[in-house]
């Protein structure tokens, strides 16, 4: 089975910094996807960016951007010039591409705070 | 316009009570989900349908039902609830193996 780990709980930037969150995840698949999502205290879950394992260009999304080590199963998030609405718990996930693979599996998140 | 809708956003219930919890969506997608997420916010699947046939059901008390009667609704019961049922129950949806849009969660209470 899939597992995806998270291993910082809790991080904090400073306004206008620039922060990294990690996540490594375990598979014996060769195409996947990757997700970052964003659950602020209103806690909506928002989708902040998607990479697909077949691509080797990094996604970027406006101040968001994710370094892809497919080898080494990591996907870790860049913040850049952190605001204070990005203060939110944020998810790592995955799911494979073969039939029935439809699910997410997550990990269990870092809380991010953002300090003015 | 909401995406992903569920009803209620918060269900606070006694135990031993049977409760439902619906969700609407409006994409046009064919794959819709329940996710629990539990006190420490981890987040796991529950149910999946796909074009109202069931086709993900993880190791879930089978108090647990969820009904689709078509493929913009997936609805879930709950029957004799427990104090360990109280969680934030979060509907999606997707096209395939597209991205998940999530409602807004459904929080629930069990005294």
């Amino acid at each position: 089975a899939q597992t995806v780990t998270q291993s910082q709980p809790e991080m904090s930037v400073q306004e206008a910094e620039t922060v990294t969150l990690s996540c490594t995840y375990d598979t014996s698949e060769s195409d996947y996807y990757l997700f970052w999502y964003k659950q602020p205290p209103s806690r909506q879950m928002i989708l902040v960016i998607r990479q697909e394992a077949y691509k080797q260009q990094n996604a970027t999304e406006n101040r968001f951007s994710v370094n892809f080590q497919k080898a080494a199963k990591s996907f870790s998030l860049k913040i850049s010039d952190s605001q204070l609405g990005d203060a939110a718990m944020y998810f790592c996930a995955y799911r494979g591409s073969g039939a029935g693979s439809y699910q997410l599996t997550f990990g269990k998140g870092t809380k991010l705070s953002v300090i003015p | 316009d909401t995406a992903v809708s569920q009803t209620p956003k918060y269900l606070v219930t006694q135990m031993g009570n049977d409760k439902s919890i619906k969700c609407e969506q409006n994409l046009g997608h064919d794959t819709m989900y329940w996710y629990k997420q539990d006190s420490k916010k981890f987040l796991k699947i529950m149910f999946s349908y796909n074009n109202k046939e069931l086709i993900i059901n993880e190791t879930v008390p089978n108090r647990f039902s969820p009904k689709s009667p078509d493929k913009a609704h997936l609805n879930l019961h709950i029957n004799s609830l427990e104090l360990g049922d109280s969680a934030v129950y979060f509907c999606a949806s997707s096209q395939g193996w597209d991205w998940q849009y999530f409602g807004p969660g459904t929080r629930l209470t069990v005294l």
